[in-house]
C-alpha cells in the first residue's frame, strides 16, 4: 500500500536558518504530493502541492520538488521565521479513482527560535 | 467564504459510550472526509462521503460510521468507545470527486477514559 516517511523531529532552528524536512514515499501509479502545516490548536492547512514528476510546489517561501526517480518531496525554505513554528506533514493521494484519500507521514515539529 | 467548522471542539467520554461529531463543509464543497489523528501521529483516513453515500473507507471497524446530509454537512459516529479512540478527529471538505485539495476543520478532540 501507499506510505509516506518523513524525517523525525523535533527540528529546532534559529531565525533566518535554512530548513529542509525530508519526505519519501511509496505508492503505485503517479500520486499527487502535498505538504500540510498544522499550527497549535488549528486544523491542517495546505502549504503546497505538486501533481506530476518534476513539478515544483511553492508558497510563502517554502518549496518542494516532486522527484519520481528518488520518490521524494523534500520541503525547503531559505530563511525561516519564528512564525513558521508548527508541525509539517507530507502527504500523497492516490492517482486514480473517485475516492480521494490522503496518506500522511507522522509529521515533523519545527520550532524556530528568535 | 466560510471554512470547515466542527463541533464540539473538546469532549470527554468513558469506555463503552457512544459519540457523535459534527462537521459543516466549506461553502460550495460537496464531499466530506473524516480523519483520525492520534497524538504524535499523522492523520489516518476513516471514510469519505459524496452525495450522502460512503465513497471509500480506511482501515476502521464498523463501529465507526457516518452520515452526510443534503446540505453536505456530516456526522461521525463512534459506538462502544475504546481508550484507543482518544484522538483529534478532523473533517475535511473538497469540491467533488477527484478534487485533490482538502480544506480541513480545526478538529474535535475526543478523550476516552
Amino acid at each position: 500500500g501507499n506510505s509516506v516517511t518523513q524525517m523525525e523531529g523535533p527540528v529546532t532552528l534559529s531565525e533566518e536558518a535554512f530548513l529542509t524536512i525530508n519526505c519519501t514515499y511509496t505508492a503505485t501509479g503517479y500520486p499527487s504530493l502535498f505538504w500540510y502545516v498544522q499550527y497549535p490548536g488549528e486544523g491542517l492547512q495546505l502549504l503546497l502541492k505538486a501533481t506530476k514528476a518534476d513539478d515544483k510546489g511553492s508558497n510563502k517561501g517554502f518549496e518542494a520538488t516532486y522527484r519520481k526517480e528518488t520518490t521524494s518531496f523534500h520541503l525547503e525554505k531559505g530563511s525561516v521565521q519564528v512564525s513558521d513554528s508548527a508541525v509539517y506533514f507530507c502527504a500523497l493521494s492516490d492517482s486514480g479513482g473517485s475516492n480521494y484519500k490522503l496518506t500522511f507521514g507522522k509529521g515533523t515539529l519545527l520550532t524556530v527560535n528568535p | 467564504e466560510t471554512g470547515v467548522t466542527q463541533s464540539p471542539t473538546h469532549l470527554i467520554k468513558t469506555r463503552g459510550q457512544q459519540v457523535t461529531l459534527r462537521c459543516s463543509s466549506q461553502s460550495g464543497h460537496n464531499t466530506v472526509s473524516w480523519y483520525q489523528q492520534a497524538l504524535g501521529q499523522g492523520p489516518q483516513f476513516i471514510f469519505q462521503y459524496y452525495r450522502e453515500e460512503e465513497n471509500g473507507r480506511g482501515n476502521f471497524p464498523p463501529r465507526f460510521s457516518g452520515l452526510q446530509f443534503p446540505n453536505y454537512s456530516s456526522e461521525l459516529n463512534v459506538n462502544a468507545l475504546e481508550l484507543d479512540d482518544s484522538a483529534l478527529y478532523l473533517c475535511a471538505s473538497s469540491g467533488g470527486l477527484g478534487a485533490n485539495v482538502l480544506t480541513f476543520g480545526a478538529g474535535s478532540r475526543l478523550t476516552v477514559l
